[in-house]
């Protein structure tokens, strides 16, 4: 286990509908990270979020949006589905936001869009 | 621009066979970092290990081992005596010290299956 939680494990919805995933970090890491895997292209890095902060963008679709909270928890939002965006979705958390610390991963959030 | 190249698609051996996992990674920068992460059938990410490019002492935690080259640019993984339970995708990863690229960029991945 590695500290990190994520909420839901998995998630079917339909195209054009909106969700909203949830990361919990370890405790004491001040940095989220998001990363979406699937079959045609990878393990890619979205964004990153430090003490509230946006920290780095990636590869995240403007249809995509992210945001940290107060409390260090982070929600991936993902609006306008399409069927492309069936992935599995990571969160990562780090001590620092440099980018060069060890990143723990969730469990991942599985999207299916129908 | 970071490049991680993990060219063995998938492995297949037979249990208590020893096998290593290739990575080659590309980047500019003097300062970076890479890493192992495993994926079991279950799906989560685990981490195995970091190493910094100024620390290029081989590495062994039980029958895990990792040779770092910076001359080759290669970062390899060894299983010593596979077991069925070692069965999955790795990736090996790098990240960097630069402002607008703090994340990890990972290879595509090796999948080892373990035959009992």
């Amino acid at each position: 286990d590695s500290g990190v939680t994520q909420t839901p494990k998995h998630l079917i919805t339909a195209t054009g509908q909106r969700v909203t995933l949830r990361c919990s970090p370890r405790s004491g890491d001040l940095s989220v990270y998001w990363y979406q895997q699937s079959l045609d292209q990878g393990l890619q890095f979205l964004i990153q979020y430090y003490n509230g902060e946006e920290r780095a963008k990636g590869n995240i679709l403007e249809r995509f949006s992210a945001q940290q909270f107060p409390d260090l928890h982070s929600e991936l939002n993902l609006s306008s589905l399409e069927l492309g965006d069936s992935a599995l979705y990571f969160c990562a958390s780090s001590v620092d936001g440099w980018g060069t610390d060890t990143q723990y991963f969730g469990p991942g959030t599985r999207l299916t869009v129908l | 621009a970071q490049k991680v190249t993990q060219a063995q698609t998938e492995i297949s051996v037979v249990e208590k066979e020893d096998v290593t996992l290739d990575c080659v990674y590309e980047t500019r920068d003097t300062t970076y970092y890479l890493f192992w992460y495993k994926q079991p059938p279950s799906g989560e990410l685990v981490f195995l290990i970091r190493r910094n490019s100024f620390d290029e002492q081989n590495e062994i935690s039980g029958r895990y081992s990792w040779n770092f080259q910076k001359s080759t640019s290669s970062f390899n993984f060894t299983i010593t005596a596979s077991q069925v339970v070692d069965s999955a995708v790795y990736f090996c990863a790098l990240s960097v010290m630069d402002t607008g690229r703090r994340a990890l960029t990972f290879g595509s991945g090796t999948r080892l299956q373990v035959q009992p």
